[in-house]
C-alpha cells in the first residue's frame, strides 16, 4: 500500500524561527491535506493542496503532486504553533485517506 | 466549523463488554469515517461509510463493525471491547470522493 512519510519526526525551535515541514508520498494520490493537532487533541484543517502553493497568514504549503512530496512551511512561529502536524493523502479511486505518522513541533518561548 | 459531534468524549469499559461511539454531522455529507490514533501509528483507518447502509473496511478494521441508517449518523461498536481498543477515536467527513476532510474533536476510549 502508499507510504506516507513525514520529516522530521520531532523539532524544537525558538519562538520566532521558521520551520519546513515535508510529506513524502509513495503513489499517485487524489488530494492532499495538512492538519494541525494541538494540545488537547483537536485536529485542525490548515490546508487542503492537491496540487500548487497556498498561504494562510504565517503557514504557506506547496504540493508537487508529479515528485510526490508536500511541504509545510511555518513561518515566525509561535508557542502556540505547537503540536503535532499531520500530512494525509487521498488515494487514488478510493474514498481512503492514509496519514503520515507526523511531525511533532515544540516552540520554546 | 464543520458541524460533527462525536459522543461519548471520554469512556472507560471493562474487557468484554460491548461499547458503541456515535458520530453526528450536521453537514449532509455522503462520506463518513472512523480512525483510531495510537502512539506512534498515526491515524488508521478503521471503516468509513459511502452512504446510508453502505460501508467498508479500512486498515484496521478487526474487532470493529459499523451502521449507517441515516445520513447524519455513523456508529461505531466494539462488539467485545479488548485492550489492544484503548485509543482516540476520530470521525471525518467529506462531501465528495477525495475533498477536503473534515473530523470531530474525538473519543478517548479506555479498555480496562
Amino acid at each position: 500500500g502508499i507510504q506516507v512519510e513525514q520529516s522530521p519526526p520531532d523539532l524544537i525551535l525558538q519562538e520566532g524561527a521558521n520551520s519546513t515541514l515535508r510529506c513524502n508520498f509513495s503513489d499517485s494520490v487524489n488530494n492532499l491535506q495538512w492538519f494541525h493537532q494541538n494540545p488537547w487533541g483537536q485536529l485542525i484543517n490548515l490546508f487542503y493542496i492537491p496540487s500548487g502553493t497556498k498561504q494562510n497568514g504565517r503557514l504557506s504549503a506547496t504540493t508537487v503532486a508529479t515528485e510526490r512530496y508536500s511541504l509545510l512551511y511555518i513561518s515566525s512561529s509561535q508557542t502556540t504553533d505547537s503540536g503535532v502536524y499531520f500530512c494525509a493523502v487521498g488515494i487514488s479511486g478510493t474514498y481512503k485517506y492514509i496519514f503520515g505518522t507526523g511531525t511533532r513541533l515544540k516552540v520554546l518561548a | 466549523d464543520a458541524g460533527i459531534t462525536q459522543s461519548p468524549r471520554h469512556k472507560v469499559t471493562e474487557t468484554g463488554t460491548p461499547v458503541t461511539l456515535r458520530c453526528h454531522q450536521t453537514e449532509n455529507h455522503r462520506y463518513m469515517y472512523w480512525y483510531r490514533q495510537d502512539p506512534g501509528h498515526g491515524l488508521r483507518l478503521i471503516h468509513y461509510s459511502y452512504g446510508v447502509k453502505d460501508t467498508d473496511k479500512g486498515e484496521v478494521s478487526d474487532g470493529y463493525s459499523v451502521s449507517r441508517s441515516k445520513t447524519e449518523d455513523f456508529l461505531l461498536t466494539l462488539e467485545s471491547a479488548t485492550s489492544s481498543q484503548t485509543s482516540v477515536y476520530f470521525c471525518a467527513i467529506n462531501d465528495r470522493m477525495n475533498t477536503e476532510a473534515f473530523f470531530g474533536q474525538g473519543t478517548r476510549l479506555t479498555v480496562v
